[in-house]
């Protein structure tokens, strides 16, 4: 059964930091996903990573892939207040639907 | 090009009572998945379907059903609620299952009383 662990869950971070969210899963994957949930609002598709060393960037973010140690990272480069929101990472495994991580609460604080 | 749209958005129902919920995917998508999110178990899968036939089905109780329509319309039925049933309900599409990434609705936010 495929388990995805993100770390940490809550995460408050001083405006301009950087920092790194971590997803682990359990099983080979063919898919990883990053989205992103602003509160009481819906799933907003950040990235989706394909292949063993794999990296996207968008603005500040930057998602990465080690499909050998079967983690990706998120990555936040001088954090803003506009990114306070909830992270999750979700995996696909082929044909067993997507299995997502607890999600990773982030508050960004001047 | 118009999102995944769901309704209602909000209801308010009572334990025992039934409710159907209902999914329009993005123009072109024939691939529709439900989840379930509580604060306390996080995102769980409940449903998929392509091209009007269930693919997958999650871990939930037969009380939990839904279907796909020939326009790729899709709804969700819960029968006999129960207060744990209290979730918001989010639906979402793809053109195709297990290979395209999945564009969430807004949700159902759904309170069993």
């Amino acid at each position: 059964e495929l388990k995805v662990e993100q770390n940490p869950l809550f995460l408050s971070m001083q405006e301009g930091k950087n920092y790194t969210i971590y997803c682990n899963y359990s099983t080979t994957s063919d898919r990883l996903y990053w989205y992103r949930q602003d509160p009481g609002k819906s799933l907003e598709s950040l990235f989706v990573l394909l292949s063993n060393g794999a990296v996207k960037q968008e603005g500040r973010l930057m998602a990465s892939l080690d499909t050998k140690a079967r983690l990706s990272t998120l990555h936040i480069t001088a954090a803003v207040h506009d990114l306070s929101a909830t992270y999750f990472c979700a995996v696909d495994s082929g044909n067993t639907p997507l299995v997502f991580g607890k999600g990773t609460r982030l508050s960004v604080i001047a | 090009k118009a999102g995944v749209t769901q309704t209602p958005r909000y209801l308010i129902k009572t334990r025992g009572q039934q409710v159907t919920l209902s999914c329009s995917p993005i123009s072109g998508h024939r691939s529709v998945s439900w989840y379930q999110q509580t604060p306390g178990q996080g995102l769980q899968f409940l449903f998929e379907y392509f091209s009007e036939t269930q693919r997958n089905k999650g871990n939930f109780p037969g009380r939990f059903s839904g279907r796909q329509f020939s326009n790729s319309r899709s709804e969700m039925n819960v029968s006999t609620l129960e207060l744990g049933d209290s979730a918001l309900y989010l639906c979402a599409s793809s053109f195709f299952p297990d290979t395209d990434t999945q564009y969430f609705g807004p949700g159902t936010r759904l309170t069993v009383l």
